[in-house]
């Protein structure tokens, strides 16, 4: 069974400042992973599939890297709508693979 | 602008039933395939159903197979779970998302299913 592990479980970031994100998969997965934001009373939004490829209409200061079962989502200069939970999602395995437990970016 | 809408939530008795809908506009409804996924805050994010795009083919997960059925409308644009044999850990908000390429493109705000005695 494939296992995604994000970490840390909570990130606290200043306003400005950059964070990062990582999510680890039991097996390689290859490039088939995205990641997705949740906000409070919303479902999720897609944000990077393909492991790094951004989708339509989210701001460049979210990037994507990795391959395999190392991933990183790199938020460059954190704004006030960026704090979230975040999740990662392979679908390597599908249907229908499998979510990550999610990291919550909070205000530091 | 894509928009899923979610509806059908409420509180249920265990082995009660319930039908969540979910109504989709702003694409192309029968080019998508469709899914159901639910939340918990215990359990995170867990897939629950998906529906092909002509509804020829239908996948569960082990937790709802046998209770839980999808379906679609095409007609009405609507996304379907009928839930039978409902137990208390299926409480979870549950949301309707359009995939393309295995990714989850859109999602609604979600439904909150409450199954409790």
């Amino acid at each position: 069974e494939m296992v995604m592990t994000q970490s840390p479980a909570t990130l606290s970031v200043s306003p400005g400042a950059r964070a990062t994100l990582s999510c680890r998969a039991s097996q390689s997965v290859s490039g088939n992973l995205a990641w997705y934001q949740q906000k409070p009373g919303q479902g999720p939004r897609l944000l990077i599939y393909g492991a790094s490829t951004r989708a339509t209409g989210i701001p460049t200061r979210f990037s994507g890297s990795g391959s395999g079962t190392e991933f990183t989502l790199t938020i460059s200069s954190l704004q006030s709508e960026d704090f979230a939970v975040y999740y990662c999602h392979q679908y390597e395995t599908w249907p229908p693979g499998t979510f990550g437990q999610g990291t919550k970016v909070e205000i530091k | 602008e894509v928009q899923l809408v979610e509806s059908g939530g409420v509180v249920v008795q265990p082995g009660g039933s319930l039908r969540l809908s979910c109504a989709a506009s702003g694409f192309s409804f029968d080019e998508y395939t469709m899914h159901w996924v639910r939340q918990t805050s215990g359990k995170g994010l867990e897939w629950v159903s998906l529906i092909t795009r002509d509804g020829g083919s239908t996948f569960y997960g082990d937790s709802v197979k046998g209770r839980f059925t999808i379906s679609r409308d095409t007609s009405r644009n609507t996304l379907f779970l009928q839930m039978d044999s409902l137990r208390t850990e299926d409480t979870a908000f549950y949301f309707c998302a359009n995939e393309r390429s295995k990714v989850f493109e859109n999602w609604g705000l979600g439904t909150l299913v409450t199954v409790s005695s």
